[in-house]
């Protein structure tokens, strides 16, 4: 069974730029959750997806935001990139809110 | 406050030995789930074990255990016979309002703790 799949694995940007990551969850898994990872903050979420809605939210500003397709596949944008942005961005998918979640290698993205 | 406190930011242990991993959580939610997950320097994050709230009995999955003490609020990582590629950030992370049918999805992460491996 493949596992949780993200891409770009890297990205290198400019500021004011905007990007798009991609992840594609374990087969059958229909929720998708984005974390953010950073030297200073450590793991820190940012939203969840469940059945093509967003279900949770963290604590980020609007410039990031998500979708989530039929097929379960997620999306993620953030506008306006800022220096602070660079960072580890990890995907992880869930049967069920009872079940662990798995994560992908993450889209290390930085930001010139 | 912090949910999830790791206090070892770094941990030494000699290959062979066993290895107790810190991890304290604070919750009003009676029903929560605890998580460990082992992040290697490649960046993945790997589930190790799971522990339930209302789980009777402390969960284990091969060399790994949980100390699961309901009461101090802690659930501590037991690593046995500790393998050179143990050598990684270890996460604690906490899932609260399980079982309700609402949704709390997210997991809370603590700051880590890196595990040194020594042969």
């Amino acid at each position: 069974k493949a596992g949780v799949t993200q891409t770009p694995r890297y990205l290198i940007k400019t500021r004011g730029q905007q990007v798009t990551l991609s992840c594609s969850p374990i087969s059958g898994h229909r929720s998708v959750s984005w974390y953010q990872q950073t030297p200073g903050q450590g793991l820190q979420f940012l939203f969840e997806y469940f059945s093509e809605t967003q279900r949770n939210k963290g604590n980020f500003p609007g410039r990031f935001s998500g979708r989530q397709f039929s097929n379960s596949r997620s999306e993620m944008n953030v506008s306006t990139l800022e220096l602070g942005d660079s960072a580890l961005y990890l995907c992880a998918s869930s049967l069920d809110d009872k079940q662990p979640q798995h994560f992908g290698d993450g889209t290390r993205l930085s930001i010139l | 406050a912090q949910k999830i406190t790791q206090t070892q930011p770094g941990m030494f242990v000699q290959e062979k030995e066993a290895v107790t991993l810190d991890c304290t959580y604070d919750t009003s939610d009676p029903s929560y789930g605890l998580f460990w997950y082992k992040q290697p320097s490649s960046g993945e994050m790997i589930f190790l074990i799971y522990q339930g709230s209302y789980d009777q009995q402390n969960a284990t999955e091969g060399r790994y255990s949980l100390n699961f003490q309901k009461a101090r609020k802690s659930a501590n990582l037991v690593i046995s016979a500790s393998q050179l590629g143990d050598s990684a950030m270890y996460f604690c992370a906490m899932r609260e309002g399980l079982g309700y049918g609402g949704s709390q999805g997210n997991l809370i992460f603590g700051k880590g703790t890196k595990l040194s491996v020594k042969p």
